[in-house]
């Protein structure tokens, strides 16, 4: 079982809008601003697409955003296109000596 | 260009050692720490450690702490994730990936792609 936990799946039609939910606890989501967000595409590497709860890096499109509401953090894809399918993992800082947790995944399939 | 490269797949005997590695590059290697990442079949990520490649300073997840050992070589931009006696339940995709060294956490801003390790008799 994964310190976070993540829907399994989630899909959406094109154009559309979908929210993956990431719930923790106050020892890691309610804990801190450090709250990230990776695509993966299967046999690739992880990339970034938001930390800091809500801020992109340089070169994500804006159709990617993140909020945070006390111990669940949210990643909202909006305008949906195939190119999103893929799964998604949200991370946390924690307050214990496992700096680090991850949400089990979540997989997009964009109908 | 910031690159991550990971050695190949490793298929191993119960009991086996091991070491595997993560050589980074188009960046500065001892300005980031690097972290190791465990995804078993069909699971979630699962954070196991990290090191300083300048002091080889490391922090490990008390789920990992004895049954692997993290080293870097900054000499050569490369860090290690190591196991004396392998077992089953170390089959899994292990992943590098680094984060700026910082007072405040960051996040993993680079990955490797991935070294899948195969413990069977």
């Amino acid at each position: 079982q994964s310190a976070l936990t993540q829907p399994a799946s989630v899909s959406g039609s094109p154009g559309q809008s979908i929210t993956i939910s990431c719930a923790g606890t106050s020892s890691d989501v309610g804990y801190s601003k450090y709250v990230s967000w990776y695509q993966h595409y299967p046999g690739k590497a992880p990339k970034l697409i938001i930390y800091d709860v809500s801020n992109r890096p340089s070169g994500v499109s804006n159709r990617f955003s993140g909020s945070k509401s006390g111990n669940t953090a949210s990643l909202t894809i909006s305008g949906l296109q195939a190119e999103d399918e893929a799964d998604y993992y949200c991370s946390s800082y924690t307050s214990t000596n496992t700096l680090a947790v991850f949400g089990g995944g979540t997989q997009l399939t964009v109908l | 260009e910031v690159q991550l490269v990971q050695s190949g797949a490793e298929v191993k005997k119960p009991g086996e050692s091991l070491r595997i590695s993560c050589k980074g590059s188009g960046f500065s290697f001892t300005s980031y720490w690097i972290s190791w990442v465990r995804q078993m079949p069909g699971k979630g990520l699962e954070w196991m450690g990290r090191i300083d490649p300048s002091d080889s300073y490391k922090n490990y997840s008390p789920s990992f702490q004895g049954h692997v050992s993290i080293s870097a070589d900054k000499s050569i931009s490369t860090a290690y994730l190591q196991w004396s006696s392998l077992k089953a339940s170390d089959s899994a995709i292990y992943y590098c990936a680094r984060h700026f060294k910082s007072s405040a956490w960051t996040p993993f801003d680079s990955w490797g792609q991935g070294t899948l390790v195969t413990v069977s008799s």
